[in-house]
């Protein structure tokens, strides 16, 4: 069974707009942390925000918040004010267990996000 | 520069050749991943290590196998088993710290003709 649900493969927001990336996601486990990273054309990976299923409110980091919904397995991540350097493929992903060290990532099929100016 | 350094970027073999991508890393992360990319889709596990001389086997270890003499380095060899070796291959390293995210390095692009 999929671990990470994204269903959306492509979106266009025009520039400035703010926009939700979808990502639910599937666990047994009551432990576990949900991450968003960043794939620009060049390939890397870049860590953007994360959330620990038992932090009691949503992930913030600048323009970056997570809009986490533990009943729903929800976690989406919204970026405010969308600048052209926002498009890039956007992968969600979660660690389950706490066991720090062994931080085996199952990553979803990601969303292509195309800022339009 | 502190980070993690990946090579060759771009590779090309023939089938039934064995390659090896380098992974190198001076962060002092004990552990370290190897992901397969393949278009349209998400990352893909092969192996990991938590530390040096040992490592296990993840989601796809089939038609791969790793090493992991020192710390800084995990190389990756792909072997002639492997089906479908044409991918992007991103190596990663943790600290088993704080939120325990990846930093990862930029990847080398397989392709075999």
């Amino acid at each position: 069974a999929q671990k990470i649900t994204q269903t959306q493969p492509g979106m266009f927001v025009q520039e400035k707009e703010a926009v939700t990336l979808d990502c639910t996601y599937d666990t047994s486990d009551p432990s576990y942390g949900l991450f968003w990273y960043k794939q620009p054309s060049s390939g890397e990976m870049i860590f953007l925000i994360y959330q620990g299923s038992y932090d009691q409110q949503n992930a913030t980091e600048g323009r970056y918040s997570l809009n986490f919904q533990k009943a729903r397995k929800s976690a989406n991540l919204v970026i405010s004010a969308s600048q052209l350097g926002d498009s890039a493929m956007y992968f969600c992903a979660m660690r389950e267990g706490l066991n720090f060290g062994n931080e085996k990532l199952t990553f979803g099929t990601g969303t292509r996000l195309t800022i339009i100016p | 520069d502190g980070g993690i350094t990946q090579s060759p970027k771009y590779l090309f073999r023939k089938e039934g050749q064995n390659v090896t991508l380098s992974c190198e890393q001076n962060l002092n992360h004990d552990a370290m991943y190897w992901y397969r990319q393949d278009p349209g889709q998400g990352l893909r596990l092969i192996y990991y290590s938590q530390i040096v001389n040992d490592f296990q086997k993840g989601d796809i270890a089939e038609g791969y196998s790793v090493s992991r003499e020192k710390k800084e380095s995990f190389p990756l060899t792909v072997t002639s088993a492997q089906k479908n070796p044409t991918a992007f291959y991103l190596c990663a390293t943790s600290t088993g710290a704080n939120t325990g995210e990846l930093f990862f390095g930029e990847g080398s692009r397989l392709t075999v003709l």
